[in-house]
C-alpha cells in the first residue's frame, strides 16, 4: 500500500484558512486521494476526494500537485467544530480494492 | 437515525471470554467494513464483505477472529478467547457499489476493554 506522510499536529485560529498538506511520493497512477476527519469520540468521515485535478465540495477544497506526489486540504474558514484528525488515505482505484490505509493523520487544534 | 449503528458501544470482559459486536450498516449499502482503533492511531483495517462475501481480511485478523454477514445485511464480529491486546476501538464502516465517491460511512464504534 502507498504510504502518506503528514504533519503530526498543526493549529490554526478561527475563521482563518488552514492548509493541510500530505506527501505522498510513491503514489501510482491509479491512486485516489481520500480525506477523511476523526472528530473526538466519533467514527471517522469523509471529507473530500480526487485522482488529478483539484476539488471543492461544501466542506473544504482538495489542491493536488501537479506530479501528484503530494496535496494539500484546504478550510476556507476553520470553525472549532474543525479540530479533528484529519487522514490522507490512498486508496487503488482498482476493481475490488475497498479497503481504507490510514496513517496517523495530522491533529488540527482550532484556537477560538 | 439512517447512519451506521454498531452495538454495543461498550463492552469491558475478561481475558479468555469470547465477545460479539454487531453492525447495522446503511440500509441498502451491499459493502461493510470492520476497523480496529487502538489509542493515538489510526484506524487498521480488519476485513470487508461484499453482501455476504468476505472478500478481503487483514493479516491482522488472527484465527480468534470471525466476521459474518449472513444475509448480505447486518455484520457480526466475534473475538474468541479475547487478550488484553484486543482492547481498542471496533469500528464499521458500509458503502454503497453506486456511490462514484466510494465514500466510507462509519459508525460510533465499540469499545472493547480486555482486563
Amino acid at each position: 500500500d502507498a504510504k502518506t506522510t503528514q504533519p503530526n499536529s498543526m493549529e490554526s485560529n478561527e475563521e482563518e484558512p488552514v492548509h493541510l498538506p500530505c506527501n505522498h511520493s510513491t503514489i501510482s497512477g491509479t491512486d485516489y486521494i481520500h480525506w477523511y476527519r476523526q472528530l473526538p469520540s466519533q467514527g471517522p468521515e469523509y471529507v473530500i476526494h480526487g485522482l488529478t485535478s483539484n476539488v471543492n465540495n461544501r466542506m473544504a477544497s482538495l489542491a493536488i500537485a501537479e506530479d501528484r506526489k503530494s496535496s494539500t486540504l484546504i478550510l476556507h474558514r476553520a470553525t472549532l467544530r474543525d479540530a479533528a484528525v484529519y487522514y490522507c488515505i490512498l486508496r487503488r482505484g482498482i476493481q475490488g480494492a475497498q479497503k481504507l490505509v490510514f496513517g496517523q493523520g495530522t491533529r488540527l487544534t482550532i484556537n477560538p | 437515525d439512517t447512519g451506521v449503528s454498531q452495538d454495543p458501544r461498550h463492552k469491558i470482559t475478561k481475558r479468555g471470554q469470547n465477545v460479539t459486536f454487531r453492525c447495522d450498516p446503511i440500509s441498502e449499502h451491499n459493502r461493510l467494513y470492520w476497523y480496529r482503533q487502538t489509542l493515538g492511531q489510526g484506524p487498521e483495517f480488519l476485513t470487508y464483505f461484499q453482501n455476504e462475501a468476505q472478500l478481503e481480511k487483514s493479516r491482522l485478523l488472527s484465527d480468534r477472529f470471525s466476521a459474518e454477514r449472513p444475509k448480505g445485511s447486518f455484520s457480526t464480529l466475534e473475538i474468541q478467547r479475547t487478550e488484553q491486546g484486543d482492547s481498542a476501538m471496533y469500528l464499521c464502516a458500509s458503502s454503497s457499489k453506486r456511490d462514484p465517491s466510494y465514500e466510507q460511512y462509519f459508525g460510533p464504534g465499540t469499545r472493547l476493554t480486555v482486563t
